[in-house]
Order: C-alpha cells, then sequence, then structure tokens
C-alpha cells in the first residue's frame, strides 16, 4: 500500500543467499523495516535500518538501502528450510506526532531442501 | 504477558451481524495500532491510539467499523452489521517511541470469516 512494492515470489534452494527487493516512493521516511510472517502467524520484525544509512548486518541478514533510487533489500545468508515465509517491508513516514507506516504486500520465500 | 495478545484467535459470524475484536497490548506500549490483512494482500492501516485517544482514523473503511481504547492499555475493534468483504485477518500491533525509532510488535490475529 501507499507505493511500497515487493515482488510476489522468490524460490531457493537451501544452503544458497536469497535476496528480497523493496521499492518505496516516499522520501521522508525515516526507518525502513523487515517483517517475517509464518503461516497463521502475525508480523515478527526481522531488523530495520535508518533511513541514512547504506548497510546494516546481523548475523545471516544483511539490509541494503540505496536511498537515492528508493530500493531497500533483504539478504539471507545460507537460507535454510525453517527461513520459508511471507517476508514485508516496511515504512515509518512521520506524521504530525506519530509514525505512520507503509507495508508492502509481502514476498512469499520458498525454500527447497 | 510477554507479548501482544488477539482474541478470539478465530471468529466465524453471519452476515449482518456485529462482531467485537479484542487485543492487548504490551504493557508500557503507549502507541497501538490496528490492520487489516485480506488474503495474499499486504497490511491496510484502520487506525492509531497514542494512550486512548485516536489521532488518526483515516483507514476504517466505513461507519461499520469503529475502535476504542481504555486505560491506555487494551483496545476492541467492532464490525457492525458485517459483510462478506470484511473476511480477513485483523492484526494489532503496538510500540514504543525511542526518540523518532519506532519498533512496532504485532500479536498473532484474529481471522474472521463471515458467511
Amino acid at each position: 500500500g501507499e507505493d511500497v512494492e515487493q515482488s510476489l515470489f522468490l524460490s531457493v534452494r537451501e544452503g544458497d543467499s536469497s535476496v528480497i527487493n523493496c521499492t518505496y516512493t516516499d522520501s521522508s521516511s525515516t526507518y525502513l523495516y523487515w517483517y517475517k510472517q509464518e503461516p497463521g502467524a502475525g508480523l515478527q520484525l526481522l531488523t530495520y535500518i535508518f533511513s541514512n544509512m547504506d548497510m546494516k548486518q546481523d548475523q545471516r541478514l544483511t539490509v541494503l538501502l540505496n536511498k537515492k533510487d528508493k530500493h531497500l533489500s533483504l539478504r539471507i545468508a545460507d537460507t535454510q528450510t525453517g527461513d520459508s515465509a511471507i517476508y514485508f517491508c516496511a515504512e515509518s513516514r512521520p506524521l504530525y506526532n506519530f509514525n505512520k507506516f507503509y507495508f508492502g504486500s509481502g514476498t512469499k520465500l520458498n525454500v527447497k531442501p | 504477558g510477554a507479548g501482544v495478545s488477539q482474541s478470539p484467535s478465530n471468529k466465524v459470524t453471519e452476515k449482518g451481524k456485529d462482531v467485537e475484536l479484542r487485543c492487548d497490548p504490551i504493557s508500557g506500549h503507549t502507541a497501538l495500532y490496528w490492520y487489516r490483512q485480506s488474503l495474499g494482500q499486504g497490511l491496510e492501516f484502520l487506525i492509531y491510539f497514542q494512550g486512548n485517544s485516536a489521532p488518526d482514523k483515516s483507514g476504517l473503511p466505513s461507519d461499520r467499523f469503529s475502535a476504542e481504547r481504555t486505560g491506555g492499555s487494551v483496545s476492541t475493534l467492532t464490525i457492525q452489521r458485517t459483510q462478506q468483504e470484511d473476511s480477513a485477518v485483523y492484526l494489532c500491533a503496538s510500540s514504543l517511541r525511542r526518540g523518532t525509532q519506532e519498533t512496532q510488535y504485532f500479536g498473532p490475529g484474529t481471522r474472521l470469516l463471515v458467511l
């Protein structure tokens, strides 16, 4: 919604790296987030990055942000079958005295053994 | 509790009936959000609470939808005269702000099916 876009599906083999991409349009975004949703569950925060950073690494996860192109990516190294889920990117934009969050439609990651 | 809880986890109702969905946020979180997730879709913002007040209700789809929050804690989302297009997962999130950074923590959702 509100111009946060993601590809719908990604399929990788176990042990390979996965790269999930996201584009957004609003330059006022302050933070960008990646969430994971497993079947029947709510969204679980994986990581976030401040908008003036280029990269953030957290164990197997690497977030890259190209602010000029408004492009965000999530790389999962050594992808496991347990990583199969839907991944949502989100941005927060300041609105009056609170933050409004905009989510993409989610990328379904399928990890084949 | 340790996380955001929602009840019921599943609700099946008949068209035209009213339903009430409940959200218990993480203790101490002043901000609370409701979202709707339709099958295969992203999250649609419904309403935001800061304490007991709702500065942004812009996402509520119609006047059949209302929400309240009491004591700066529990929130209820009420859908009156439910329609089949209301079938979706309703997600609640609470958050804590530190400066400009705000992290939302989501509940497991209520799956609503309107027959």
